[in-house]
């Protein structure tokens, strides 16, 4: 059982390019979301997804777009990247809604734009 | 904007000694969490009180919640080195809202 994957760990994006964070879980959680975590800013929600076909904005949505063809993959994709997008992203997992579960994250991919 | 608000941001005890962390949220809840997050690593969940619940006990662990109030707190009994890491709450405000996390406490446990 792998819970929560991300890939890559670690990536160095040059302005402008673009990219994609993959997620994957294995524990047929319907609810996955990202989040970034910069120095002193705690977690902020970019998208999440209640379901396969279904997804939504959080706080700091601009410059990414996500999908969820599949229960297990909700990839992560940079447009257009922009030194602002420096971060570590998170991507989290749990069963439908949250009312009684708690989430289940991944280790994390640290980005670099340049 | 977040939700939370954990206080303080660090906190430096001895081992052995208990560490208390707070947390205060602006909106009505139904749930609030309390995660780990070791350094360079994702987070952990450690335990989740409903907003009809005061108290819950996992371990070493105690939370209390006070909706009166819009806060909650986070006991760790008999602190050992291997509790060093950050601690986040974050709360749910209703049925499929996603998470919305505070900025976290850095706990230091000096051996």
């Amino acid at each position: 059982n792998a819970g929560v994957t991300q890939t890559p760990k670690f990536q160095v994006l040059k302005t402008g390019q673009s990219m994609t964070l993959q997620c994957a879980q294995d524990m047929n959680h319907e609810y996955m979301s990202w989040y970034r975590q910069d120095p002193g800013m705690g977690l902020r929600l970019i998208h999440y997804s209640v379901g396969a076909g279904i997804t939504d904005q959080g706080e700091v949505p601009n410059g990414y777009n996500v999908s969820r063809s599949t229960t297990e993959d909700f990839p992560l994709r940079l447009l257009s990247a922009a030194p602002s997008q420096t971060s570590v992203y998170f991507c989290a997992s749990s069963y439908s809604g949250t009312v009684s579960w708690g989430y289940t994250f991944g280790s994390g991919t640290r980005l670099t734009v340049v | 904007s977040q939700q939370g608000e954990e206080d303080p941001q660090a906190l430096s005890i001895q081992e052995g000694e208990n560490a208390t962390m707070n947390c205060s949220y602006k909106t009505s809840i139904n749930n609030l969490q309390w995660y780990r997050q070791n350094s360079g690593r994702g987070l952990v969940h450690l335990i989740l009180i409903r907003s009809n619940e005061r108290e819950k006990h996992s371990g070493r662990l105690r939370v209390t919640l006070d909706t009166s109030k819009k806060s909650s707190s986070l006991l760790i009994t008999a602190s050992r080195a291997a509790d060093t890491a950050s601690y986040f709450c974050a709360t749910v405000l209703s049925g499929n809202t996603p998470l919305v996390f505070g900025k976290g406490t850095r706990l230091s446990v000096i051996a």
